[in-house]
């Protein structure tokens, strides 16, 4: 699987967009990009996935880089209950047995 | 949506005994899932991949004799933690893959997970 690096923690007010980076500068041409975070005591949720085009859906929004060597998350109006570690997979899609390996994960805080 | 539900969500058992912990698929099929274990202020680390009608394949270092996992359906997995000691207690967490692939390529679907504390 490419490593994806992801900055520890941020922070961001309620109501403003929270955009969380990664970098996953060896991605190969058939991986794609998940994001899936997990609020504190909980199993983690899924929130997204892209291959190369940017994706939105309900939760968030999916930005990719031309050359796929990096993404950013986009929660559009934060709220409290955004705060949770927030973890960016890059994985091949095929495969019965195909794992997610989980990484540390950026740690976001939404402050009032 | 799909939904993954596991029981218990707590335990606390006595050092030696051994806990069953279970992972449905409340309304799609999953031939695989998998088990996670989770220490505090730890990220998730996958312990075994659970195939129906077929062996569990552990990752390295996960003793498979202590931690014992059936997949006799396309619903249910368990996770059976044999003897357990206070080393033991973590945060165990499954997930499922919809078998039809309607949630996306290699989505995956978690529980809510489950506590164990050994005293």
């Amino acid at each position: 699987d490419a490593k994806t690096t992801q900055p520890t923690s941020m922070d961001c007010a309620e109501g403003r967009a929270a955009n969380l980076p990664c970098n996953h500068s060896t991605i190969s041409g058939n991986e794609y990009v998940y994001w899936y975070r997990q609020i504190h005591s909980q199993g983690p949720q899924y929130i997204i996935h892209g291959l190369k085009n940017n994706e939105t859906n309900e939760m968030a929004s999916l930005i990719i880089t031309e050359d796929r060597k990096s993404s950013t998350l986009i929660l559009p109006h934060a709220t409290l209950r955004d705060t949770a570690v927030y973890y960016c997979i890059v994985r091949v899609a095929t495969g019965a047995n195909s794992k997610l390996t989980f990484g540390k994960g950026i740690t976001l805080s939404v402050r009032p | 949506g799909a939904v993954v539900s596991q029981h218990p969500s707590w335990v606390i058992c006595k050092s030696g005994t051994s806990v069953k912990i279970e992972c449905r698929s409340l309304d799609f099929q999953a031939t695989t899932m998998f088990w996670y274990r989770q220490f505090p202020k730890q990220s998730l680390m996958l312990m075994a991949t659970s195939n129906e009608g077929s062996k569990a394949t552990y990752e390295q270092g996960v003793e498979k004799d202590k931690f014992l996992i059936n997949h006799a359906s396309l619903t249910l997995s368990t996770l059976t933690v044999t003897s357990a000691h206070p080393e033991d207690s973590s945060f165990y967490i499954c997930s499922a893959r919809d078998s039809k692939g309607r949630l996306g390529a290699n989505v995956l679907t978690f529980g809510a997970g489950s506590r164990l504390t050994v005293l």
